[in-house]
This record gives structure tokens, sequence and C-alpha cells, in this order.
């Protein structure tokens, strides 16, 4: 039972275009969504996050928009780099077990120059 | 500043063989620890987690066990190695109440 689900298992861009990332919920009591990055051999670290109470959080070149009626959560990157080609997990949490995320099956982002 | 290490980085095991993986976090106190294995095609799968000494939940029925002998210690371990058991292994921490997790480096187990 994926209760986090990334559609498309990679995505090509070229540098300086945007890049959107999706990802699809089907738990309604999740209340907190995050999005990590992770490098080949890497550990995934944190990127950006959102609360259910919102519907948008910018941080820099990443906005992270979230759709709750539609159960959606997209990953904008403006303007993608190099540097950026990375996997990129979606993450969710329940409010009745603060201890646990739930991640996403991931997304394979390649910017290309 | 809190730290995680988790070692070997790599390893190679033989089917039927024991392992042991071990995970610390410092700076930090009482963490909310966790396991998770990201298989080949897969997402990132919680194993186990643990929210203090010797409390231990079990996600994914499986091969594998996990212990927390210490507050800042998780250990994940097998009696016998299975090739299903192959993946990149990951310990994280949390501080609890949602907050986000800060992730090891991982270890690479292909099991031959």
């Amino acid at each position: 039972d994926q209760q986090v689900k990334q559609n498309s298992p990679s995505l090509s861009v070229q540098e300086g275009r945007i890049s959107i990332l999706n990802c699809d919920y089907t738990n309604s009591m999740f209340d907190y969504f995050l999005w990590y990055k992770k490098y080949p051999a890497e550990g995934p670290t944190f990127l950006i996050s959102i609360s259910s109470i919102k519907d948008k959080n910018e941080d820099g070149r990443f906005t992270v928009f979230l759709n709750k009626s539609a159960k959606h959560l997209s990953l904008h990157i403006v303007p993608s780099q190099p540097g950026d080609s990375a996997v990129y997990f979606c993450a969710a949490k329940d409010w009745r077990d603060t201890d646990k995320l739930i991640f996403g099956t991931g997304t394979r982002l390649q910017v290309f120059p | 500043s809190q730290t995680i290490h988790q070692w070997p980085a790599t390893l190679v095991q033989p089917v039927g063989s024991p392992l042991s993986l071990e995970c610390t976090v410092e700076g930090t106190s009482n963490p909310n620890l966790y396991w998770y294995r990201q298989a080949a095609g897969r997402g990132l799968q919680l194993l186990f987690y643990s929210v203090g000494i010797g409390q231990i939940s079990s996600e994914v029925p499986q091969n594998l066990s996990a212990s927390r002998p210490q507050d800042r210690q998780f250990i994940l371990s097998s009696k016998k190695l299975l090739l299903s058991d192959s993946g990149f292994y990951l310990c994280a921490w949390s501080a609890g109440q949602g907050v986000g997790y800060t992730f090891g480096s991982g270890t690479r187990l292909t099991v031959v």
C-alpha cells in the first residue's frame, strides 16, 4: 500500500528551465510534507517542507505547492542547474504518528546543459 | 552540532552470513532513530524505528532485526543474509514531534 506516490521515475530538463516534480498521496491524515534530495551513495538531505495549512512555500529556487483537495504536491526548481541532478523523494507525516515519515519512490532528475 | 555516523560504507557478504550495521548519533540526547532501505528501483522503505533505549518498532516482516543498546546507538542485524537483503541501508535520526530527519551516509550491502 503505497501512500505516497511519485509516478514519474525520471525527468530530464535543460539547464535554466523549470523542473517540476510531482507527488500524490492517499492518506488524508498527512499534515506535513517534505522533499529530500539524494545523490548516489549518499544519504538524502532535506530540501524544503510545507505544512498542510499552507498551499505554497518558497526557498530560493525551490518552491513547493500543495493541493489538498487533489492530494497532490509538486516541487518547482527554477532555474534548473546541473548540480540539481539527483533523486528527489517526497515524504509525508501523519498527524497521528509524528514519529514516522512515509517516503515516495523517488524521481531521478537530470539537468543537462 | 549534531552528527550521525554510519558504517561500513560498503559491504559484500555471502548468502547465509550474519550482518551487523551500526549507527551512532552525536550532539543530541534521546533521538528517534530509524533504519531505512532503498532497494533497486524502489523508494525508501522504513524497516525499524526506535523512540528510546530498548524500544524497537518493526515496520516490515523480514529477515532483519534492530537493537538500541544505548541512547545514541542503533544496530541493524541479521543472523543469515538472503540475496533479497541487498540494498542501500540508511540510518536517520530526528528530534521527534514531526521534525524532519537527518540521514547518515548509507551502507551499500551486496549479498552474493
